[in-house]
């Protein structure tokens, strides 16, 4: 079935420093992918998205590429800030019957000042 | 402002003892379903649903009920809650939208503690 890793954290960096949180997925046809950001104390929201491969969803600083080849959806920032600790997820839309979101296990960052 | 509101946002109670979670959303949305969240294993859902009185199960759904009766509302029943189900859980709601890639928002959540 239809399946999310990513990696395990926490992560930890300092602020201004680069990230790069790894997602891989596994899926029939073609998944839409997302990020979802959960700070403390709050539900998820999305952070970005992108619906087809090699398409490139962006917002706040972060970026990540649909990419088919390799199943890969990474997610990146050029320079943290302490407010972008967090837990982050990854997640796909199954484009069945369902169009049920399947979400990878979260990663948790700490920007330290 | 567009939002999915739960409630309680902290719930202890007994074994045993019957509870409900209430969601409700201000967006229209066709589709909603209920997560719940431990740690090591992400979001997994419970139940869902497609539209009003279209209902079912997700990928854990032992120990739950749901039902939508209208449109807004998508309440989670645990008619005899047990400690395994203590546990962090979230209602979303999203537009039909097959294949668009739509947002899902999210509700705060509710801590459950089963005792």
């Amino acid at each position: 079935g239809n399946s999310v890793t990513q990696m395990e954290g926490p992560v930890t960096l300092s602020e201004e420093a680069f990230l790069t949180i790894n997602c891989t997925y596994t899926a029939t046809g073609y998944p839409s992918l997302f990020w979802y950001v959960q700070y403390p104390g709050e539900g998820l929201q999305l952070l970005l998205k992108a619906t087809k491969a090699d398409d490139k969803g962006s917002n706040k600083g972060f970026e990540a590429t649909y990419r088919k080849e390799t199943t890969s959806f990474h997610l990146e920032k050029g320079s943290v800030q302490v407010s972008d600790s967090a837990v982050y997820f990854c997640a796909l839309s199954d484009r069945g019957a369902t169009n049920k979101l399947i979400f990878g296990t979260g990663t948790l960052l700490a920007v330290q000042p | 402002e567009a939002q999915v509101t739960q409630n309680p946002r902290y719930l202890i109670t007994v074994t045993g003892k019957k509870l409900t979670v209430t969601c409700s959303q201000n967006m229209n949305h066709e589709y909603m379903s209920w997560y719940r969240q431990d740690p090591g294993l992400g979001l997994r859902q419970i139940y869902y649903s497609m539209n009003v009185e279209v209902t079912d199960k997700g990928d854990v759904p032992e120990g739950y009920k749901v039902s939508r009766k209208e449109k807004r509302n998508f309440p989670l029943i645990l008619e005899s809650p047990s400690p395994n189900q203590t546990s962090l859980y979230f209602c979303a709601s999203r537009t039909e939208g097959q294949g668009a890639g739509t947002e899902a928002f999210f509700g705060q959540g509710t801590r459950l503690t089963v005792v």
